[in-house]
């Protein structure tokens, strides 16, 4: 089975300065996708932003970037110019399929 | 429109009890899903519907019983439930199964069940 890994259990920034969460994952297939969803307090999860591993290129959306090593099966979230309506749970998911996999998750607390 | 509904938003249930679960879409998608998820825990996947046809069941106790009776509606009926599963239930959408890269799951708010 894949396993998604999520090594930072809490993170903090500073309003307007930039953080990275960490992910890593685990598979044998070379045709998957990988997702950053993030879950306020209202718990709806909510797609951030995805990546074809077959693309090389990184995605972006906005404030939020990936940095993704597909030989390193790292896939890390950039938030630039945080703000206070960021602060939430961040799931990293690997999907093949109809199977999607979550990490564990990374709470991030924007200080004002 | 990326909406995904589910209701009740709060459910309390006695462990004799039956009770159902409703999730609905009308972004005409093919794939519907039920995860589970434990306070501070990421959601686990307990089924996934593709065209109205259960797809997988990750060996989910039988006191949980899925329906899909329509492309749009996805139920779970709840039956001699555990406190044990007690939790967030999310439903999700999704345009197919596929490994399209257009598959996006789109969660809705969930239920949070509590079993006394």
């Amino acid at each position: 089975a894949q396993t998604v890994t999520q090594s930072q259990p809490e993170m903090s920034v500073q309003e307007a300065e930039t953080v990275t969460l960490s992910c890593t994952y685990d598979t044998s297939e070379s045709d998957y996708y990988l997702f950053w969803y993030k879950q306020p307090p209202s718990r709806q999860m909510i797609l951030v932003i995805r990546q074809e591993a077959y693309k090389q290129q990184n995605a972006t959306e906005n404030r939020f970037s990936v940095n993704f090593q597909k030989a390193a099966k790292s896939f890390s979230l950039k938030i630039s110019d945080s703000q206070l309506g960021d602060a939430a749970m961040y799931f990293c998911a690997y999907r093949r399929g109809d199977d999607m996999r979550f990490g564990a998750g990374t709470r991030l607390t924007v200080k004002p | 429109d990326t909406e995904v509904t589910q209701t009740p938003k709060h459910l309390v249930m006695g462990m004799t009890n039956k009770k159902s679960l409703k999730c609905e879409q009308h972004m005409g998608h093919r794939a519907m899903y039920w995860y589970k998820q434990k306070a501070k825990k990421p959601p686990e996947l307990m089924f996934v519907y593709s065209y109205e046809k259960l797809s997988i069941n990750e060996s989910v106790p039988s006191r949980f019983s899925p329906e899909c009776p329509n492309s749009s509606l996805l139920n779970l009926h709840l039956h001699a439930l555990q406190p044990e599963d007690s939790a967030l239930y999310l439903c999700a959408s999704s345009q197919d199964n596929s490994g399209s890269a257009k598959n996006i799951q789109y969660f809705g708010a969930g239920t949070r069940l509590s079993v006394l």
